[in-house]
């Protein structure tokens, strides 16, 4: 099973709400991924989980504030958004490894986010 | 730095034909090398992956990949072309950050249309 799940499909927010996007993975991996993705782009790194721990930070604003409570739980705390925030969120999951054939990311459908 | 360039943003070929996307890469290390496949409002999906060993890589849905160092390419091909393989595909080159997981870099995407 390589199923990454996120929650939810879509979410319309105002520039002043507070709202979290959730990924979750059950293949036992330990690493866990936040990408950012507009429109015919390809995907861009936000942040790197690692045993639960922030590792990589891509310079993202602090507007976005991610979480990582245990090693099948990523979030994504979102507040005071700007519509170029728009986008599709995509979460993914690896194993923490050294070696390059264990470092396969699989990824989730993706949280379709519009910020009014 | 690693890099991934696709040559072609949009490539149109016809029901049955041969498809061919054209991925090359830029690395000072042995590569890890992926292909990953995007179905309108989707998630990425892994094709296949180069890691090791055998050059010829065989992935999902007919396709295959063949790592060239000497061209520093990994082109993507299909025999015959199916109506269901219209999407964007992704070539991707894998960077180990020591336990911290690894950053993938992704090229600009190409976007396969079959025509019947």
């Amino acid at each position: 099973d390589t199923e990454v799940t996120q929650t939810p499909k879509h979410l319309v927010m105002g520039m002043t709400n507070k709202k979290s996007l959730k990924c979750e993975q059950h293949m036992g991996h330990r690493a866990m991924y936040w990408y950012k993705q507009k429109a015919k782009k390809p995907p861009e790194l936000m942040f790197v989980y690692s045993y639960e721990k922030l590792s990589i930070n891509e310079s993202v604003p602090s507007r976005f504030s991610p979480e990582c409570p245990n090693s099948s739980l990523l979030n994504l705390h979102l507040h005071a958004l700007q519509p170029e925030d728009s986008a599709l969120y995509l979460c993914a999951s690896s194993q923490s490894s050294l070696s390059g054939g264990l470092s396969t990311q699989y990824f989730g459908p993706g949280t379709r986010l519009t910020v009014l | 730095a690693q890099s991934v360039t696709q040559l072609g943003s949009h490539v149109s070929v016809s029901e049955g034909a041969l498809v061919l996307l054209r991925c090359n890469y830029s690395s000072s290390v042995p590569p890890y090398l992926f292909w990953y496949v995007q179905y309108p409002n989707q998630g990425l999906q892994l094709l296949l992956k180069y890691t090791t060993g055998a050059t010829l890589v065989k992935g999902i849905n007919g396709f295959e990949a063949e790592f060239k160092k000497s061209e520093t390419s990994f082109h993507l091909t299909k025999p015959s072309a199916h109506m269901s393989d219209a999407a964007e595909y992704f070539c991707a080159v894998s960077q180990l950050f020591k336990a911290a997981g690894n950053k993938l870099t992704f090229g600009g995407g190409t976007r396969v249309l079959v025509k019947p």
